[in-house]
């Protein structure tokens, strides 16, 4: 059984960096099939994809975050990290962490984390 | 970066039929796309319901199905239940990389 948890601060000032980990269990970031990923949601509104790493085969970004952005990877913990610089009062939101196969298919998520940035 | 456009909300009645539409500000939405659509319910994590334009994942009640029309990728419920309240979100792939639309609420009512 496939589980994914976030965790990290729920609070970031303005002009700092959001930092998240995920923790996965039941399946190893290295299989090299799956694909990992984060998505976030301000409170009320729709979705928006942050990235994706597949083990072995890189990341993609989201182009509007990619500049503030790193995604990356400990096998040896089983944890995906997500960083994202420069937070203004716009990054506020519900962060999930997914395991998604080919296409979304078969996703697990974690249960989301919600971040607010003030000061 | 692309915009993906979907119905704000909707409205069907138990056990009627609705068609939720997802398109993509470039243009007609193909099976390139990949289209999926989710489900999420308040306080959950979204769900996928259909993937690559008209392929269910395991849970997914044979009600929903998916298919392109007219232009843009389009999700079907046949029979609602009032357990498929829910928003109804959508993702495409543009070349670069995944865009959510900005979702539907879907009312049983």
């Amino acid at each position: 059984q496939v589980q994914l948890q976030e965790s990290g601060p729920g609070l970031v000032k303005p002009s700092e960096t959001l930092s998240l980990t995920c923790s996965v269990s039941g399946v190893s970031l290295s299989s090299g099939g799956p694909h990992f990923c984060w998505v976030r949601q301000p409170p009320g509104k729709g979705l928006e994809h942050i990235g994706c790493f597949t083990y072995g085969r890189g990341t993609n970004y989201n182009p509007s975050l990619k500049s503030r952005l790193t995604i990356s990877q400990d096998t040896s913990r089983n944890q995906f990290s997500l960083r994202l610089s420069s937070v203004t009062a716009a990054d506020t939101a519900f962060y999930f962490c997914a395991k998604v196969g080919d296409n979304w298919r078969q996703s697990d998520w974690g249960q989301g984390t919600l971040v607010t940035v003030s000061s | 970066q692309t915009v993906v456009t979907q119905e704000p909300s909707l409205t069907v009645s138990p056990g009627g039929t609705v068609t939720l539409t997802c398109a993509s500000s470039t243009g007609a939405v193909t099976d390139d796309f990949s289209p999926t659509w989710f489900q999420q319910k308040p306080g959950q994590a979204p769900r996928v319901l259909v993937y690559t334009t008209v392929n269910k994942d395991a849970w997914t009640p044979a009600r929903f199905s998916g298919s392109l029309l007219g232009g843009k990728a389009a999700l079907t419920l046949s029979g609602a239940q009032p357990e498929d309240e829910a928003e109804y979100f959508c993702l495409l792939w543009d070349g670069v990389s995944w865009v959510f639309g900005g979702g539907t609420k879907l009312t049983v009512l």
